[in-house]
């Protein structure tokens, strides 16, 4: 069965330094891993996505993210943090199994708070 | 907006009554999904749809809950009987393939 763990429940940073949020992965078959960013009273927004290509991955917004498979994760990196980037961030696995539903698991979220 | 469209934003109802939302999905997407998004938790998936055929559903989906896409257009999903319970956020996502375009969700609140 796949799962995502995200490691932190809240990152706080300072605005123009740099984001790291971690997420940590389970499957049993090659997994497809997105990373989902909502804003309040927004929808759910693709930051970007892995599918078995290129291990680092970039996406919008400046966001990047590196499938590291000995180490089970997929961690979220940003250079350079802008006030707003605060929002709740998904960590997600796609059902990729012999069913290939493409139904996502969801991480549990973490928010990052940009301070000035 | 050629988007995910759902309806309505937002819902209020007392508890024993009947709800339905609708998802108007990506044109082009054969394949439609439901999730529900409790505060403070990321989504949980209830049930996946490709075309008009309900391929699965969670087991969190009670038999209070029924989803349908009539034509393989849009969908609804329908909550009988409401509980306080099933107060949350329900999104439906549609998908070509591998990535899935999120709505802006039908918010729930069962008084």
């Amino acid at each position: 069965a796949q799962s995502v763990t995200q490691l932190d429940s809240h990152v706080s940073v300072s605005e123009g330094t740099p984001v790291l949020l971690r997420c940590n992965y389970s499957s049993s078959y090659s997994p497809s891993l997105f990373w989902y960013v909502q804003h309040p009273n927004k929808g759910l927004q693709l930051l970007l996505k892995y599918t078995s290509a290129a291990t680092l991955v970039k996406g919008i917004n400046g966001f990047e993210a590196e499938f590291k498979k000995s180490e089970t994760s997929f961690h979220l990196t940003k250079p350079s943090a802008h006030m707003s980037d605060a929002a709740e961030y998904f960590c997600v696995v796609s059902d990729n199994g012999s069913s290939n539903t493409g139904k996502l698991i969801f991480g549990q979220g973490t928010t990052l708070q940009v301070k000035p | 907006d050629t988007g995910v469209s759902q309806d309505p934003r937002h819902k209020i109802t007392k508890r024993g009554q009947n709800v339905t939302f609708r998802c108007d999905p990506i044109s082009e997407h054969n394949r439609l999904y439901w999730y529900r998004q409790t505060l403070g938790q990321g989504p949980e998936f209830l049930t996946y749809f490709q075309n008009e055929a309900q391929l699965e559903k969670s087991r969190l989906l009670s038999d209070r809950f029924s989803a349908e896409r009539p034509k393989g257009s849009f969908s609804t999903l329908e909550i009988q009987r409401t509980e306080q319970g099933d107060s949350a956020m329900y999104l439906c996502a549609s998908s070509p393939l591998t990535e899935a375009f999120f709505g802006q969700g039908t918010r729930l609140t069962v008084v």
